[in-house]
């Protein structure tokens, strides 16, 4: 079954500094991979999604994300985080041809940016 | 630009009470939609999704059901709530048979049962 792992519940970083989200998948076959980026009492906006090609993947507001078959991994990036990036952040695995597009998600990691 | 509605944003409920919820979405047609519920602003987990009109899929049994009366709208229903039922629930659509398509959430709807 096709499951995605966040293994850290929370990252703490200092503003301006780099900050990397963890995420791994396990599925069989090629996965399509998302970001997404939920702030309190508001649904999940997209950020970014890996399906083929250039294993790194640009998205919205600076984030970026590297597909790493090898050690099924899809890590959330960013250069210099910001206070206003501090949010809850999913990863989520959807395998192709299945039917409708059904996500598994990740069970979150809170990003905490201080000043 | 596709947008998608959900209300009321907030509800509060007695035990045995019904349920209506909705969502709609503009400027796309024959979206895929989704009910989800978020518990403890965590994980998420999928209710219902729908390809088409009057097509529900449930994913797991519950005191809920959905139904897709229109093909840009989507209602999450109860006959009577349970405790259990409180949570946080979002409706997603996605493009037509969009296998690498994002879903696209609505800002959700808190449900506090007392």
């Amino acid at each position: 079954a096709q499951s995605v792992a966040q293994p850290e519940d929370q990252v703490n970083v200092a503003e301006g500094n780099p900050l990397t989200v963890k995420c791994t998948y396990s599925v069989s076959g090629n996965p399509y991979l998302f970001w997404y980026v939920q702030y309190p009492n508001r649904g999940l906006q997209f950020l970014l999604k890996y399906i083929t090609g250039d294993n790194l993947v640009k998205g919205s507001y600076g984030f970026e994300a590297e597909f790493n078959k090898s050690q099924t991994s899809f890590h959330l990036k960013k250069p210099s985080a910001l206070v206003s990036d501090s949010a809850l952040y999913f990863c989520a695995v959807r395998l192709p041809n299945t039917g409708f597009q059904k996500l598994v998600f990740g069970t979150g990691t809170r990003l905490l940016v201080s000043p | 630009s596709q947008t998608i509605h959900q209300w009321p944003a907030t509800l509060v409920q007695p035990v045995g009470s019904p349920l209506s919820l909705e969502c709609t979405v503009e400027g796309t047609s024959n979206p895929n939609l989704y009910w989800y519920r978020q518990a403890a602003g965590r994980g998420l987990q999928l209710l219902f999704y729908s390809v088409g009109i009057g097509q529900i899929s449930s994913e797991v049994p519950q005191n809920l059901s959905a139904s897709r009366p229109q093909d840009r709208q989507f209602i999450l229903s109860s006959k009577k709530l349970l405790l259990s039922d409180s949570g946080f629930y979002l409706c997603a659509w996605s493009k037509e048979g969009g296998d690498s398509q994002p879903q696209h959430f609505g800002d959700g709807t808190r449900l506090s049962i007392l």
